[in-house]
């Protein structure tokens, strides 16, 4: 069973649509974060979301993390060729004896257009 | 300021054959977790190191083991090398329990033949 659920998984759009990502679980976390991973590289670390109902903006990109704390949303405004990449989202939970373990959803490979 | 570095960035290796892969935290980090990566997957959770001790541990046999040193960098080692091994094997560090998030190094890819 995965514990974050993410979709879609894949996304091809054209430059200039929005588009949203969508990661779920029936768990609540610490803190919710989204990374973007380019091909061979690793993953980057976009943003964290710590608070039920937080909202960040990081240009283009809106993110949004649930009042339950179980689920987040990314949503790109008119989309740019510099935007493809895999995106992942990651829910950090305790895992006990003090220590936090970061789960990832599948990912959403997305394809913008040009 | 360098942030994770990991060593070798490719590596070919035989059914059965032993492997060592190394990682160098972002300084000021204290905590390294390891993670496998099948193409077109998320990451999946190997085990996480915290104090020159496995902290916590994922879903991975025992072929799979690892070592952290006292200025933080840490190795990961897979035994009895299987073809399903192959994979892109990521070191992230983090401190003050991740809460800020990890930061991950560019992986090495491990291709067993």
């Amino acid at each position: 069973t995965q514990l974050l659920e993410q979709s879609p998984q894949f996304l091809s759009i054209q430059e200039g649509e929005n588009l949203t990502v969508y990661c779920n679980s029936s768990s609540v976390f610490s803190s919710l974060q989204w990374y973007r991973q380019e091909p061979g590289e690793g993953p980057v670390l976009l943003v964290t979301v710590v608070t039920g109902g937080e909202v960040k903006k990081l240009k283009r990109l809106t993110f949004q993390f649930g009042d339950a704390r179980k689920d987040s949303s990314l949503h790109i405004t008119a989309a740019q060729p510099g935007d493809t990449g895999l995106y992942l989202c990651a829910g950090l939970k305790y895992s006990g004896a003090g220590s936090y373990q970061l789960t990832f959803g599948k990912g959403t490979k997305l394809s913008v257009i040009p | 300021d360098a942030g994770v570095t990991q060593s070798p960035t490719h590596l070919i290796k035989t059914r059965g054959q032993q492997v060592t892969l190394r990682c160098s935290p972002k300084s000021g980090h204290d905590t390294v977790s390891w993670y496998q990566q099948a193409l077109g997957q998320g990451p999946q959770f190997i085990f996480q190191y915290y104090e020159e001790e496995e902290r916590q541990r994922g879903n991975f046999p025992d072929r799979f083991s690892g070592h952290q040193f006292p200025n933080y960098s840490s190795e990961l080692n897979v035994n009895a090398l299987l073809l399903g091994d192959s994979a892109l094997y990521l070191c992230a560090s983090s401190r003050d329990r991740g809460i800020e998030g990890y930061t991950f190094g560019s992986g090495t890819r491990l291709t067993v033949v």
